[in-house]
């Protein structure tokens, strides 16, 4: 039983490239979300995923794209990555709204230069 | 707007100390408040608390909820270098999904 996973850990891209974090869980959970987390701040929603086919905005949504094709997976897009978005991407899954049945990936390091 | 507020943003205290770490919040339609300890990786969950006046406990660690003044402490008693760690408040609301967070804690205790 995997959790949830993040890929990659660690990735460096250049202003104007577009990239895709992974996040898959194999729990069979109908919540998922991506947030990231920059120093001194806690945890921010960009966006979030009720069930398969359905996605919705977070707090901080420019620039990201998501998609929910399968319970599985929610990958994140960044459609033209911007020194802005360097950040800790966290990725997590639940099945209910309590908040403490919601699983973390372990976190992807994204660098823009 | 949904609000959370952590206080203080940083500590530092000496190992044996008791700390308190605070978290008010403003919350359309509140469901739950919860605690996590994060250590330069994902948080790792520690309380969660619905009901006011009800502390939770587990060890060193304590937390309790106040739903008429809208706040909610975090206890650590005898504190150990193990403890240094940012720690995050976060409330779930009926209306929404996703937790807010505020902005953490970050505590160092050193030897």
């Amino acid at each position: 039983n995997a959790g949830v996973t993040q890929t990659p850990k660690f990735q460096v891209l250049k202003t104007g490239q577009s990239m895709t974090l992974q996040c898959a869980q194999d729990m069979n959970h109908e919540y998922m979300s991506w947030y990231r987390q920059d120093p001194g701040m806690g945890l921010r929603l960009i966006h979030y995923s009720v069930g398969a086919g359905i996605t919705d905005q977070g707090e901080v949504p420019n620039g990201y794209n998501v998609s929910r094709s399968t319970t599985e997976d929610f990958p994140l897009r960044l459609l033209s990555a911007a020194p802005s978005q360097t950040s800790v991407y966290f990725c997590a899954s639940s099945y209910s709204r309590s908040g403490n049945t919601i699983y973390f990936g372990e976190g992807s390091w994204l660098t823009v230069v | 707007e949904d609000k959370v507020v952590q206080s203080p943003l940083s500590l530092v205290v000496h190992e044996g100390d008791t700390v308190t770490l605070n978290c008010s919040y403003e919350v359309t339609n509140f469901r739950s408040l919860l605690w996590y300890k994060q250590e330069k990786k994902a948080p790792t969950f520690l309380f969660m608390l619905t009901s006011s006046g009800i502390e939770k406990k587990s060890g060193r660690l304590s937390s309790i909820l106040d739903k008429k003044e809208l706040f909610s402490i975090l206890n650590i008693t005898a504190t150990q270098t193990g403890d240094s760690a940012v720690y995050l408040c976060a409330v779930v609301s009926n209306s929404g999904y996703a937790l807010n967070f505020g902005k953490g804690t970050s505590l160092l205790v050193t030897p």
